[in-house]
């Protein structure tokens, strides 16, 4: 069974502060991760997606990728109330299969 | 910005009847799917669809469900025989091709059973 694990949260961050997110993932076949953010009664919306080992980068979002480790996270700096909402993480084995999703990360950010 | 449509927003059926879920995907891309969401549940993976044939369902996706693609634009779900527990939002996502390409998921379709 493959399973993507993420800390339900609530996540509490002051605003402008570092918000981190973790994921876990159990299988190693898992080649692709994504992150997506949801709104209450809203659908997901893509934050970032990371393939290799390491940090990919995008405005105030760092997404960590390390594979030996089984370990997704997510970085959101100079986080802002706007950033409140789930974030979800979610698992590939390969590019169009389908995506195993975590039970996503409250976050708030605390103004 | 190029975005998957999903109709209905929001469907009330009565239980044992047939629901048909709309979606329009992304017009260049290939790779189509249909997740659910229970309430306060994770997004599950019900199928995935190319060249307009299914390539992958979950244990989910049973007889009572079934997807086409009737024309060159939509994407639809059929629920057959509806139960209280497809109660649930449903989710079109799309995705393009060339390597590994993420999924952009419609607004949603909040299909209630009553």
């Amino acid at each position: 069974q493959k399973e993507v694990e993420q800390n339900s949260g609530p996540l509490s961050v002051p605003e402008g502060a570092i918000a981190s997110l973790n994921c876990t993932y159990s299988d190693r076949g898992s080649q692709s991760f994504f992150w997506y953010r949801q709104y209450s009664g809203k659908s997901p919306e893509l934050i970032m997606f990371i393939y290799s080992n390491g940090d990919k980068e995008d405005g105030r979002f760092t997404a960590q990728l390390n594979k030996a480790s089984q370990y997704v996270s997510l970085l959101i700096r100079d986080s802002q109330p706007s950033d409140s909402a789930t974030y979800l993480c979610a698992g590939a084995n390969f590019g169009n299969e389908k995506l195993t999703f975590g039970t996503g990360t409250r976050l708030t950010i605390i103004p | 910005e190029p975005e998957v449509t999903q109709t209905p927003s929001h469907q009330v059926t009565q239980m044992g009847q047939e629901v048909i879920l709309r979606c329009v995907p992304i017009s260049n891309h290939l790779y189509f799917y249909w997740y659910r969401q229970i309430l306060g549940q994770k997004v599950e993976f019900l199928v995935s669809f190319y060249n307009n044939e299914i390539s992958e369902k979950s244990e989910i996706f049973d007889d009572q469900f079934s997807v086409e693609r009737p024309d060159g634009s939509n994407f639809t779900l059929k629920i057959r025989s509806t139960k209280l527990e497809d109660s649930a939002m449903y989710f079109c996502a799309s995705s393009g091709t060339g390597g590994r390409q993420p999924q952009h998921f419609g607004d949603g379709t909040r299909l209630s059973i009553l």
